[in-house]
């Protein structure tokens, strides 16, 4: 299958910093790129669909202006989390859809993230 | 109430038994079926997909989809202690679509 890689796979960082996590796909380009987040033992979140040269589409109750999210090529896409917060700490997992696969989504192996 | 239900588990099974896990869906318009492995601190494994109704096997691997009970199920056969993960059923209602996860069913198979 396709490959997703995510950089970094874990960052710890102080309450206010913002933090910017990568998600590349590695042997196919991708339009459409999904954020989620991951609290322990619960399922995945969707924050936000991204596709490629245009605007992310957010979930309700996320907030766009804190969650940052750009998608520059068909390769990559970036989340920032703006000031963040303890609150914040959570698994951050992107996942890619090939153009011609419409029900597959490629997972990325996720980023820890711990904000003291 | 949540568009996909899926029994958190935890489940547990010794080595080389039959597992049976389940989904049980709301939204008639859930097309496209999938199941996801997820080993702790990892990112989900894409396992199966499933279009409408009917059995897809690979290997120990088998997916039913019941359109008509709006039900989904993936039995693993001869299950080993690799098998143990958490697995999550996801669905698509149309081409393109946002997919919509389960909670996840935690299996450990013993040895």
């Amino acid at each position: 299958g396709a490959v997703v890689s995510q950089h970094p796979s874990w960052v710890i960082c102080k309450s206010g910093t913002s933090v910017k996590i990568e998600c590349r796909s590695l042997d196919f380009q991708a339009t459409t790129m999904f954020w989620y987040r991951q609290f322990p033992k619960q399922s995945l979140m969707l924050m936000a669909t991204s596709n490629e040269g245009s605007k992310a589409t957010y979930e309700q109750g996320v907030e766009k202006d804190k969650f940052l999210i750009n998608h520059a090529s068909l390769t990559l896409s970036t989340l920032t989390v703006t000031s963040a917060h303890p609150e914040d700490s959570s698994f951050y997992i992107c996942s890619a859809r090939e153009p011609l696969s419409v029900n597959e989504q490629f997972f990325g192996p996720g980023t820890r993230l711990t904000v003291l | 109430q949540k568009e996909v239900e899926q029994d958190p588990g935890p489940l547990s099974v010794p080595e080389g038994a039959i597992v049976s896990l389940n989904c049980t869906y709301s939204n008639s318009a859930f097309q496209y079926f999938m199941w996801y492995r997820q080993y702790s601190r990892k990112g989900p494994e894409l396992l199966m997909y499933t279009y409408s109704s009917g059995n897809k096997e690979d290997g120990r691997f088998t997916a039913q989809v019941d359109k008509s009970s709006k039900y989904i199920s993936l039995f693993i056969r001869d299950s080993q202690p690799s098998d143990s993960a958490t697995y999550l059923c996801a669905m698509i209602g149309t081409n393109a679509g946002k997919s919509t996860f389960g909670d996840g069913t935690t299996l450990t198979v013993k040895p």
